[in-house]
């Protein structure tokens, strides 16, 4: 069965660019979480959507980040412009809503993304 | 102060040892308590939930203590597969009930 499908794995950019993230989430699922992870904050949570609807993005940084979830199949979370303290891991992540008190996040591989 | 505080570790330790992990929370406002075990350079995967009345799988034995705000995870007879980073994870802040928050992770390292 296909898990939470991830991309791009891994981007190198320079500071001020564009960078985005996507994410297909596990069919069925009607949550969908954005974390990042880096060594010194852990995973913190950015924002999470059910049923494609924005909920929380209390975790969202600053203006430069924004994410869509246009439709249950598919979200992208976007920085622009780029610095190089957004250098980290990026993990979307899938549950459904009615099974929450389980515990279960279905975490895809991680973006990895380097902003030089 | 952190809403979930974890000892960083590396916790290393010989193979079959019993190894303590100890986690607190902010918010006695929280509902759902997890561990999730995250390896090297993978996603975290959930490694078990966490009861008031404890609960165990296996070698793994998860405590819950509401009045102190302390959540623990005791693995007994280390394994070498065992090494990864433990991580303690509350849910239910704020009455968000899907929204669950992660501490920073202990690392476990069992030798040979």
């Amino acid at each position: 069965d296909a898990g939470v499908i991830q991309s791009p794995r891994h981007e190198v950019t320079e500071m001020g660019q564009e960078v985005t993230l996507r994410c297909k989430p596990i069919s069925g699922h009607n949550s969908l979480f954005w974390y990042r992870q880096t060594m010194m904050r852990g995973l913190e949570l950015l924002i999470y959507f059910n049923n494609n609807v924005p909920i929380d993005d209390s975790g969202m940084p600053e203006d430069r980040f924004s994410a869509k979830m246009p439709n249950a199949s598919f979200s992208t979370l976007k920085i622009q412009p780029s610095e190089p303290r957004d250098s980290a891991v990026y993990f979307c992540a899938s549950s459904f809503s009615g099974d929450w008190n389980t515990g279960e996040l279905f975490f895809g591989e991680g973006s990895r993304l380097t902003v030089l | 102060r952190k809403e979930v505080e974890q000892d960083p570790g590396p916790f290393n330790v010989p193979e079959g040892a019993t190894v303590a992990f100890n986690c607190t929370y902010s918010n006695s406002a929280s509902q759902s308590f997890f561990w999730y075990r995250q390896d090297c350079r993978k996603e975290p995967k959930l490694l078990m939930s966490v009861y008031s009345s404890g609960n165990e799988d296996g070698r793994f034995t998860a405590q819950l203590n509401r009045a102190s705000q302390y959540i623990s995870l005791l693995i007994r007879d280390s394994k070498l597969s065992d090494s990864a980073t433990y991580l303690c994870v509350v849910g239910g802040l704020g009455g968000a009930t899907n929204k669950l928050i992660f501490g920073t992770g202990t690392l476990l390292a069992v030798q040979p």
